[in-house]
């Protein structure tokens, strides 16, 4: 069975930095792309980010380009979200998903930025 | 960026009935490798998303067959058949063919 779970949430003030993580068990975490999917509250799902099997190619939303990073060690099977630059408009529920189909989904990690 | 247009955004139904919702996208979901990647994706109360159909009409393991999803182009359908309680939530489109991956509005299903 696939899992992913997530940590790394919290409180941050804006202009700060925080870091997701997702660890993955139950597939052969090296074989699948990984995906950052968030949640805004009471609002809809808006696709954050996107990385290869291999790390060799990343994707990012407009609104996070060149303030986030993805990446992952395919040794630990755990992929990260190196969040900096922190707006207020940041402030969801951040989830990992398996593969750019969204195919399995962590538990989230709420992420709020506010001073 | 292609934007997914979902309607209604609220369905109230009855249990035991059918419900439809419709996503239709400003482009064609066509990959260049032949697949349509348009999934559709169950958000329960307080629970995180999970995905019920993959390239437009697959089911994954473990939904019911009461869901099925149907269409081609840029216009797309989930059913459900015979509504049951725990089907409420919220019901999401999403395209997967070109960057950024992009969401409905959702669809939120109540029961009548």
């Amino acid at each position: 069975e696939v899992h992913l779970l997530q940590s790394g949430g919290g409180l941050v003030q804006p202009g700060g930095s925080l870091r997701l993580s997702c660890t993955a068990s139950g597939i052969i975490f090296s074989d699948f792309g990984m995906s950052w999917v968030r949640q805004a509250p009471g609002k809809g799902l808006e696709w954050v980010s996107e990385i290869r099997n291999d790390g060799g190619e990343t994707h990012y939303a407009d609104s996070v380009k060149g303030r986030f990073t993805v990446s992952r060690d395919n040794s630990r099977k755990i992929l990260f979200l190196q969040m900096r630059s922190l707006r207020v408009e940041d402030t969801a529920v951040y989830y990992c998903a398996k593969s750019w189909q969204l195919g399995n989904w962590g538990q989230g990690s709420l992420v709020t930025v506010s001073s | 960026d292609v934007v997914m247009t979902q309607s209604p955004l609220s369905l109230p139904v009855a249990l035991g009935q059918s419900a439809s919702i419709s996503c239709r996208s400003s482009q064609r979901l066509v990959h260049s490798d032949g697949n349509t990647y348009l999934n559709w994706f169950q958000q329960r109360p307080g629970q995180s998303p999970r995905r019920l159909i993959y390239k437009i009409s697959n089911r994954d393991s473990g939904v019911p067959d009461r869901f099925s999803g149907s269409g081609s182009g840029t216009d797309f359908t989930l059913k459900i058949s015979r509504v049951e309680a725990e089907d409420v939530g919220v019901y999401y489109c999403m395209q997967g063919t070109h960057w950024p991956r992009t969401f409905g509005q959702g669809t939120k299903v109540e029961i009548k």
